[in-house]
């Protein structure tokens, strides 16, 4: 299973948003409601931001939203603080007991 | 709290093997299903493979099938990946995580490092 498309790069001035894409296939993000997205900082492990398209963990702000058209999913983080800066990976169920990752995305606050 | 601490990582020479170590605490870990996910140095995440909570079902990618086996004691609250025949390409931080919703990993470990070279 190929990697889910992201664009390596993505910036905001505080306060802003930033929208991330996630493109795959029919046979993963467009077949499945199971889209994560995850955010990382640097030397650290990944964190869940939100899980099955649009749904958020308990402890995560609302300045993070996900959706999802056709076999592309996206996050929005709106109202860019200077935390948010770190590498965001989404995933999603692949079919046959397959799991994909995107190729991640660095977001930059400016 | 709830957490996931791996151990067991280290340099190995290719063609070696190693076995990594994940111990759950805080939470029933026998009601979840588990995951090891790598990440090579400066790359991106990759899913490696993912044993349900009983013990019963596992699956894994392409690139480490016949290769790697994943397990779990339920009694000891610990998960296991046993690597045979490493490759350089398996270098790697490698990560546990809890499966929380179709693959959504809601707690991961620290990770620990493996690295293999002649």
């Amino acid at each position: 299973h190929s990697a889910l498309t992201q664009p390596p790069s993505a910036s905001g001035s505080p306060g802003q948003s930033v929208t991330i894409s996630c493109t795959g296939t029919s046979s993963d993000v467009g077949g499945y409601n199971y889209v994560s997205w995850y955010q990382q900082h640097p030397g650290k492990a990944p964190k869940l931001m939100i899980y099955e398209v649009t749904k958020r963990p308990s402890g995560v702000p609302d300045r993070f939203s996900g959706s999802k058209s056709g076999n592309t999913a996206s996050l929005t983080v709106s109202g860019l603080q200077a935390e948010d800066e770190a590498d965001y990976y989404c995933s999603s169920y692949a079919g046959s007991n397959n799991y994909v990752f995107g190729t991640g995305t660095q977001v930059s606050v400016l | 709290q709830v957490q996931l601490v791996e151990s067991g990582g280290g340099v190995v020479q290719p063609g070696r093997s190693l076995r990594l170590s994940c111990a759950a605490s805080g939470f029933t870990f026998s009601n979840y299903a588990i995951h090891w996910v790598r990440q090579a140095p400066g790359k991106g995440l990759e899913w490696v493979t993912i044993i349900s909570y009983d013990g019963n079902i596992k699956y894994y990618a392409d690139s480490v099938k016949g290769r790697f086996t994943i397990s779990r004691d339920n009694s000891k609250n610990t998960l296991y990946v046993q690597m045979n025949g490493l490759r350089t390409e398996d270098t790697a931080v490698y990560y546990c995580a809890r499966d929380v919703a179709g693959g959504a990993y809601d707690i991961w470990g620290q990770g620990t490092m493996v690295t293999v070279s002649s």
